[in-house]
């Protein structure tokens, strides 16, 4: 199975502030990643799409970049309702999908 | 409203069964792949199974294979998961996805993009003695 690592596990920061995810896949998987937000008590939420797509309603403060096994989600100015866990997941194995461990984002 | 509503979760007994129910409305159910996405009490997300759009196809964790098997019914906008032998690892809050895909092509081949773009609210399973 292809195995996702997100780092870093965990991260606080400010409102305002430029904040960067990274996914690395244990093999190339082309640009066969999506990134889910997360909430307390709530259901996952599609932000990204085929690594750089960015999900219809999502903020454009949201993007999504790489290719092959390196793959980053950025959030240009963060907002106090960007507070939440973030999870990558690959596609590139078809009915055989693996989340990374998730990212949370707190705040400073 | 597109929605999707999972149901059958439970207290069961180690070695026991469940089969849990994901009710589609809002959309045309059979141009969708589904999947089932589990979360155990305070840990991440783990993809459990999968199935494509006519149920010819499906997939499913090292976690769970041999033990939980997929299904759909079209003609009544519905995804099941019948899980048999559980495990105190089974211990989770059980979320169906639908499965969009987008296409594109380069140099002559398509290439198919697939994503969960709508999670239901999810049903839990707890397997305790």
């Amino acid at each position: 199975d292809i195995q996702m690592t997100q780092s870093p596990s965990s991260l606080s920061a400010s409102v305002g502030d430029r904040v960067t995810i990274t996914c690395r896949a244990s093999q190339s998987i082309s640009s066969y990643l999506n990134w889910y937000q997360q909430k307390p008590g709530k259901a996952p939420k599609l932000l990204i799409y085929a690594a750089s797509s960015l999900q219809s309603g999502v903020p454009s403060r949201f993007s999504g970049s790489g290719s092959g096994t390196d793959f980053t989600l950025t959030i240009s100015s963060l907002q106090p309702e960007d507070f939440a866990t973030y999870y990558c997941q690959q596609s590139y194995s078809t009915l055989r999908y693996t989340f990374g461990q998730g990212t949370k984002l707190e705040i400073k | 409203e597109v929605q999707l509503v999972e149901s059958g979760g439970g207290v069961v007994r180690p070695g026991g069964s469940l089969r849990l129910s994901c009710a589609a409305s809002g959309f045309t159910f059979d141009d969708y792949g589904m999947s089932w996405v589990r979360q155990a009490p305070g840990k991440g997300l783990e993809w459990v199974s999968g199935i494509n759009w006519n149920g010819g196809s499906t997939g499913y964790a090292d976690s769970v294979k041999g033990r939980f098997t997929i299904s759909r019914d079209n003609a009544k906008n519905s995804l099941y998961l019948q899980m048999n032998s559980l495990r105190a690892e089974d211990t989770a809050l059980y979320h169906c996805a639908r499965e969009p895909r987008v296409a594109t092509m380069a140099l002559g081949t398509y290439y198919y993009y697939y994503y969960m773009d709508v999670w239901g609210k999810g049903t839990t399973v707890t397997v305790s003695s």
